[in-house]
């Protein structure tokens, strides 16, 4: 099993759309997690952090269920902006991050 | 507050030279972390610094090596060169004040193509 897993893509959504990506990872010590997003050959810019239950900030929402090992991230009322690479992160020990393979999103007119 | 930045931003070298990657760390930053990305695939730790020191290390082979300056930039060198090394090399910075739960700030990144 791959330590941090996610849907594989793309997805491709109309603007408005309401859209949710899964990641599952393999640390059950894992305390914290991440959600990066990526656009084309471009850097990974943080877009949530998630340290207990769940977070929200406007039209996204990241879940977390520790029992599970899995994370989501909601998106909603979709914009054409929104069109990126998403990836789950999980802190490992040593300073490591361990991305997942991303999954694309694309939202179309 | 400036951010972190790499330099060169595109490099082409050849299969068996040797290359030198160069990073500034966001200010008030003192841990460096490279990664490589390979195309469609998500980033893979090379390693970190802090405090000069090598800190943590992925699976990555002997002929990748780095170094952390007082003023906590950081190099990356690759010897022996081969066809796989060709990805995007992004270095990122943070200030571990939640230990290594810390999010990290990326650079543009160095796009080496080996040939």
């Amino acid at each position: 099993r791959k330590e941090v897993e996610q849907d594989p893509g793309p997805f491709n959504v109309p603007e408005g759309a309401t859209v949710a990506f899964n990641c599952t990872y393999s640390n059950s010590a894992s305390q914290s997690f991440f959600w990066y997003r990526q656009d084309c050959r471009k850097e990974p810019k943080l877009l949530m952090s998630v340290y207990s239950s769940g977070n929200e900030d406007g039209r996204f929402t990241a879940q977390l269920n520790r029992a599970s090992q899995y994370i989501s991230l909601l998106i909603r009322d979709s914009k054409l902006s929104d069109s990126a690479t998403y990836l789950c992160v999980v802190p490992a020990q040593g300073g490591k991050l361990i991305f997942g393979q991303g999954t694309e999103l694309s939202v179309k007119p | 507050e400036t951010g972190v930045t790499q330099s060169p931003t595109h490099l082409i070298k050849t299969r068996g030279q040797q290359v030198t990657l160069r990073c500034s760390s966001q200010s008030g930053h003192n841990t460096v972390s490279w990664y490589q990305q390979a195309l469609g695939q998500g980033p893979q730790f090379i390693f970190q610094y802090y405090r000069e020191e090598e800190n943590g290390r992925g699976n990555f082979p002997p002929r990748f090596s780095g170094l952390q300056f007082p003023n906590y930039s950081s190099e990356l060198n690759v010897n022996a060169l081969e066809l796989d090394d060709s990805a995007l090399y992004l270095c990122a910075s943070s200030k571990p004040d939640r230990g290594w739960n810390s999010p990290l700030h990326f650079g543009n990144g160095t796009r080496l193509t080996v040939t």
